[in-house]
C-alpha cells in the first residue's frame, strides 16, 4: 500500500525551464496539497484541490499551474522556474469530512540554478 | 483568518528533560488541531489530534489539550529521548485546509 507517492524525490533544473512534480495517491482521498517548506516560513499552502477538476489558490500560488484530471493524481507545474522557487515540496491528501487529518509525502527536493 | 503561532526553536535538551512546545491558534470557531512531526529526510507524520476542547490527544508519550480559553494546544513529553529529535508543527483544520505553524526544531542531546 504505498499511500502518496511523490516524484521526483530529487530535481535539478536551470532558471527560465518548465518542471512538473508529480503526486499521486492510492486512497481516493478527496483533497489533495501541495505545500513548500522553506526555512524560516515553515509549510506553506501553494494550491489544494477538493475534487476531480475544482482546484484554488493557497497563500503562494504564483509561478505554479496545477491540475486534477484524475481523483489520484495532482501535479505541480512550476512554469518558468526561479530560484525563489528552490525549495521542498510536499504533496498532502485529506479523506473529507470524516477523515480530519492530512497525509502527507516524502517530499520532492527541488533546486533551480 | 486562521493562523497557528508556535514557540521559535531551535530548542535542545538533554535526554529525560521534561519537553514544552507552545502553540496557539486564532481561527473562527473551534477548529480541529493537529501537531504532526517531522524527522530528517521525511515528510510529516501525524503524531496527535484533538477535535474539541478539553480533548487530549496522546501519542507515543506525547500529548497536548485543546484549551478554548487560551486557545492553546501546548505539546508536552515527561521524558524525552534521543530518537525524538525532528521538527514539530501544530496545526489546525480550517473550512478546507490545514494552517502550519512555523515549527520547532528539536534536539536531544544524550
Amino acid at each position: 500500500d504505498a499511500g502518496i507517492t511523490q516524484s521526483p524525490r530529487y530535481k535539478i533544473t536551470e532558471t527560465g525551464r518548465q518542471v512538473t512534480l508529480m503526486c499521486h495517491q492510492t486512497w481516493s482521498h478527496s483533497y489533495m496539497f501541495w505545500y513548500r517548506q522553506d526555512l524560516g516560513h515553515g509549510l506553506r499552502l501553494i494550491y489544494y484541490s477538493a475534487a476531480a477538476d475544482i482546484t484554488d489558490k493557497g497563500e503562494v500560488p504564483d509561478g505554479y499551474v496545477v491540475s486534477r484530471s484524475k481523483t489520484e493524481n495532482f501535479p505541480l507545474t512550476l512554469e518558468s522556474a526561479t530560484r525563489s522557487q528552490t525549495s521542498v515540496y510536499f504533496c498532502a491528501t485529506r479523506g473529507g469530512a470524516r477523515i480530519i487529518e492530512a497525509f502527507f509525502g516524502q517530499g520532492t527536493r527541488l533546486t533551480v540554478v | 483568518g486562521d493562523s497557528v503561532t508556535q514557540m521559535e526553536g531551535p530548542v535542545t535538551l538533554s535526554e529525560e528533560a521534561f519537553l514544552t512546545i507552545n502553540c496557539t491558534y486564532t481561527a473562527t470557531g473551534y477548529p480541529s488541531l493537529f501537531w504532526y512531526v517531522q524527522y530528517p529526510g521525511e515528510g510529516l507524520q501525524l503524531l496527535l489530534k484533538a477535535t474539541k476542547a478539553d480533548d487530549k490527544g496522546s501519542n507515543k508519550g506525547f500529548e497536548a489539550t485543546y484549551r478554548k480559553e487560551t486557545t492553546s494546544f501546548h505539546l508536552e513529553k515527561g521524558s524525552v529521548q534521543v530518537s525524538d529529535s525532528a521538527v514539530y508543527f501544530c496545526a489546525l483544520k480550517g473550512a478546507q485546509k490545514l494552517v502550519f505553524g512555523q515549527g520547532t526544531r528539536l534536539t536531544i542531546n544524550p
